[in-house]
């Protein structure tokens, strides 16, 4: 059974940097199958895809052109788990976060969601 | 960016009674493997979404077979056979066919 176990700040400040952990078990982030995934979700915007990371004999990531020069998606092969680091947040990146795992054409886990706030 | 658009927007129900969504792309969803990348999700309050049908018409793993998905190139329907009260939720369809992956606005499903 895969599980996807989300950990990072509630609270981030204007301008500062957002990051978020997603902790794989059951599954390997370097799986030739799979790709990982960043969404986010608020009363705005909806449901939004961020961005994705995956390994086919080497690694590749795609992000959204909305956020695309503030992003960053890394896989942490050592410890089982991508991260998701945005930049320069403003108040309009206050939403709830999920990651999840993609295969076979959907999004079959995800993690528990994060709410992150973004206030000074 | 693809387009995703359901109807309708709100869906109160009748339990035992069936039920529609509609969900319409702005670009066909069909690859060339001949398959649709059309899923669709049921978010319950307080919780992630789910995957229900994937590949348009595939009911994923646990899912009960009251529901059911169909459709083809730009027209989808997920269908409810019978509602219970524990599909109470919002629903979701989402485009795989190309990145940025995305969703419709949701649908409301609520019980009369």
């Amino acid at each position: 059974q895969v599980q996807l176990q989300q950990s990072g700040p509630g609270l981030v400040k204007p301008s500062q940097t957002l990051s978020l952990t997603c902790a794989i078990s059951g599954d390997s982030v370097s799986s030739n199958s799979a790709a990982w995934n960043w969404i986010r979700q608020s009363p705005s915007r909806g449901l939004e895809w961020l961005g994705r990371t995956y390994y086919r004999s080497q690694w590749y990531n795609d992000y959204a052109e909305s956020v695309k020069s503030r992003i960053t998606i890394n896989p942490d092969t050592s410890k089982n788990q991508f991260s998701l680091q945005l930049n320069s947040v403003t108040p309009e990146d206050t939403a709830v976060y999920f990651c999840g795992r993609y295969r076979d054409g959907h999004i079959d886990y995800w993690g528990q969601g994060t709410l992150v706030t973004v206030s000074s | 960016d693809i387009v995703m658009t359901q109807s309708p927007l709100s869906l109160p129900v009748t339990p035992g009674e069936p039920a529609s969504i509609s969900c319409r792309s702005s670009q066909s969803l069909l690859y060339s493997n001949g398959y649709n990348y059309l899923d669709w999700y049921l978010q319950k309050p307080g919780q992630s979404p789910q995957v229900l049908i994937y590949l348009a018409s595939n009911r994923a793993s646990g899912v009960p077979d009251r529901f059911s998905g169909s459709g083809s190139g730009t027209d989808f329907t997920l269908k409810i056979s019978r509602v219970e009260a524990e599909d109470v939720g919002v629903y979701y369809c989402m485009q795989a066919v190309e990145t940025p992956l995305t969703f419709g606005q949701g649908t409301r499903l609520e019980i009369k």
